[in-house]
């Protein structure tokens, strides 16, 4: 069963960082990864899908990589703001699920300003 | 374009009862899934539906089920509501016909059993 890790759970930066979320995967047989993004009580703002065929994808100051045989992929926010304060999560496709994302925990981030 | 509507955005209903969720995808997806959400479990799968019919069902109990129309607005059933059913149910669409494609979610509808 594939199972998906995000670390740190929480993240606490002051304004203009540059910081990395991390996000593993137990099992690299997977069609593709997808990081979103959740405020409080509200839904998930899809940021960057990477195919397994991709290393990495980028938008704005978001770019995200993908190393499928080591089942790990990063987010890395570039000169943070306050209003990237939120819930980051990832999922994967796993090859053998169909057409469900298993997801992580997600990383709960604070940028203060 | 218009997103992925989900109604209602909140649900209060009493142990028993039964609940009907609705999801409208966006327009030309043919895909729509399921998410519940707690802070325990995180987001764990429900079901998926493409064409009116479920590809794919996740681990939780006959209680839940869903179907999809011709027009793929889709709705979510819980009947006999426990209170572990609170929970945030997000649905997801997308535009089903490659597993390569990207999930574009719902604002969810909060429902709380008491």
């Amino acid at each position: 069963k594939q199972e998906v890790t995000q670390i740190p759970a929480a993240l606490s930066v002051p304004e203009g960082e540059n910081l990395v979320l991390n996000c593993s995967f137990t099992d690299s047989a997977i069609y593709n990864l997808q990081w979103f993004r959740q405020d409080p009580g509200k839904g998930l703002t899809s940021l960057l899908l990477i195919q397994s065929s991709q290393r990495e994808q980028t938008s704005g100051r978001l770019n995200a990589s993908l190393d499928k045989s080591s089942g790990r992929s990063t987010l890395y926010i570039a000169a943070s703001q306050p209003g990237d304060s939120a819930t980051y999560l990832c999922a994967v496709r796993p090859l053998d699920s169909g057409y469900a994302l298993n997801f992580g925990k997600g990383t709960s981030l604070l940028v203060t300003p | 374009k218009a997103g992925v509507t989900q109604t209602p955005r909140y649900l209060i209903k009493t142990r028993g009862q039964q609940v009907t969720l609705s999801c409208s995808p966006i327009s030309g997806h043919r895909s729509v899934s399921w998410y519940q959400q707690t802070p325990g479990q995180g987001l764990q799968f429900l079901f998926e539906y493409f064409s009116e019919t479920q590809r794919n069902k996740g681990n939780f109990p006959g209680r839940f089920s869903g179907r999809q129309f011709s027009n793929s607005r889709s709705e979510m059933n819980v009947s006999t509501l426990e209170l572990g059913d609170s929970a945030l149910y997000l649905c997801a669409s997308s535009l089903g016909g490659q597993v390569l494609d990207g999930y574009t979610f719902g604002s969810g509808t909060r429902l709380t059993v008491v």
